[in-house]
């Protein structure tokens, strides 16, 4: 167990729908990562938060946003999903805003029909 | 284009036998991670390297940096089922940009027992 909790695990939803994944980093880590993975593409970095201030931007696409909390819970918002948004979405910690020894969460499958 | 790339994508071997995968780059990281993931979870972190040369051994595992730290590979000796997985290597710029961490696509090891 890595400390950093996602839900939901798996979503199923329609195309032009929108949805929330979330991410509880572990405790005393500050900084959040965002990653998609799908076969084709690999672990693709997409936004990373540090102590609620957006950090840096990856491969993010304008459908989607992020933000973290004071609490320093994140969460990702993926809208107007398409079929090609299918994948697997990972959220990583770590303590300071440097990505060495960076902890994953078990991912949020999600399905767009 | 990959910025990094993880050679072979696919290995199947027989138990016991021994086996390198690669990870290259023509940029320079300021460290690299290997990490081991299972289906269905969350990348796992085996280690860090960031001195260039560098060499750290986890029981079977023999990680190395390349000199001039653009590449790394793993050795794995008398590989187990249990090493069954994907392994990804994933490197942080040199520089400090504030990129996240770059993945490679990861090489998908079986051992057949």
């Amino acid at each position: 167990d890595s400390g950093v909790t996602q839900t939901p695990k798996h979503l199923i939803t329609a195309t032009g729908q929108r949805v929330t994944l979330r991410c509880s980093p572990r405790s005393g880590d500050l900084s959040v990562y965002w990653y998609q993975q799908s076969l084709d593409q690999g672990l693709q970095f997409l936004i990373q938060y540090y102590n609620g201030e957006e950090r840096a931007k990856g491969n993010i696409l304008e459908r989607f946003s992020a933000q973290q909390f004071p609490d320093l819970h994140s969460e990702l918002n993926l809208s107007s999903l398409e079929l090609g948004d299918s994948a697997l979405y990972f959220c990583a910690s770590s303590y300071r805003g440097k990505d060495t020894e960076a902890f994953f969460g078990q991912g949020t499958r999600l399905t767009v029909v | 284009t990959q910025l990094l790339e993880q050679s072979p994508q696919f290995l199947s071997i027989q138990e016991g036998e021994n086996l390198t995968v690669y990870c290259n780059s023509s940029s320079v990281f300021s460290s690299l991670q290997w990490y081991r993931q299972e289906p269905g979870e969350g990348p796992v972190l085996l280690v860090t390297v960031v001195t260039g040369g560098e060499v750290k051994k986890l029981k079977r595992l023999t990680f190395q940096f390349g000199d001039a730290r653009k590449d790394s590979s793993l050795h794995i000796t008398a590989a187990q089922p249990g090493d069954t997985g994907l392994y990804l290597c994933a490197g942080e710029m040199a520089g400090g940009g504030a990129d996240g961490l770059t993945f490679g696509k990861g090489t998908h090891l079986i051992i057949q027992p």
